[in-house]
């Protein structure tokens, strides 16, 4: 049984463009959750996603956007990038009938 | 809202030792409360939570950890520490009255096991 998988693992982009990571839930999870960890921080929550529309959304501004498709999997959007979004995004994924999440391994993105 | 915090950056252990990573929380109404690990380059690892019921949970990899709600606890503990337990240890919190079960972390505790 596949864990949740992120893609890519790295990315680099430079200010002002956009990026689109992609997240596929563990086997059986339908809820999804997306968390920003900036260097020696603990993750952020960004949002989350469940019956494809967000259900809660952190201190994060609008140019953080997602989307969740009818095989639970779900994208992360950011559009107009800072060098300050630097950071490990890691998705999350739980059955909704349950509390305990479980992390992908991350996509590492850098802005130059 | 809801709030970790992990008061040490970084916990030193000798290999056999028992090891201890505390974490305080604050949060409106009960909480829910768990312990994940991260390796490396990698994502978060869940060793245990803490929903209800007895107040010393026990997890993966020989960890427990103990629920004291009148000090707003949530310490981690392994008896005896190997090695391989070096690692970066996160506590988190949500508000179980909070049904999208959204995380709060704490900045995470350095474990550093010296053989």
């Amino acid at each position: 049984d596949a864990g949740v998988t992120q893609s890519p693992t790295h990315l680099i982009k430079t200010r002002g463009q956009q990026v689109t990571l992609r997240c596929s839930p563990k086997s059986g999870h339908d809820t999804v959750s997306w968390y920003q960890q900036a260097l020696g921080q603990g993750p952020q929550f960004i949002f989350q996603y469940y019956e494809e529309e967000e259900r809660q959304r952190g201190n994060f501004p609008d140019r953080f956007s997602g989307h969740q498709f009818p095989n639970y999997s779900s994208e992360l959007n950011v559009n107009a990038l800072l060098l300050g979004d630097s950071a490990l995004y890691l998705c999350a994924s739980r059955f909704s009938g349950v509390v305990e999440q479980f992390f992908g391994p991350g996509t590492r993105l850098t802005v130059l | 809202a809801q709030s970790v915090a992990q008061p040490e950056d970084q916990v030193n252990v000798a290999e056999g030792n028992p090891l201890t990573v505390k974490c305080t929380y604050s949060v409106s109404g009960n909480p829910y409360l768990f312990w994940y690990v991260q390796y490396p380059n990698r994502g978060l690892q869940f060793l245990l939570k803490y929903i209800t019921g007895d107040n010393l949970v026990k997890g993966s990899y020989g960890f427990e950890a103990e629920f004291n709600k009148s000090q707003t606890s949530f310490h981690l503990k392994k008896p005896s520490a190997l090695v391989s337990d070096s690692a970066l240890y996160f506590c988190a919190v949500s508000a179980a009255e909070d049904g999208n079960n959204r995380l709060a972390f704490g900045k995470g505790n350095q474990v550093v096991v010296i053989p």
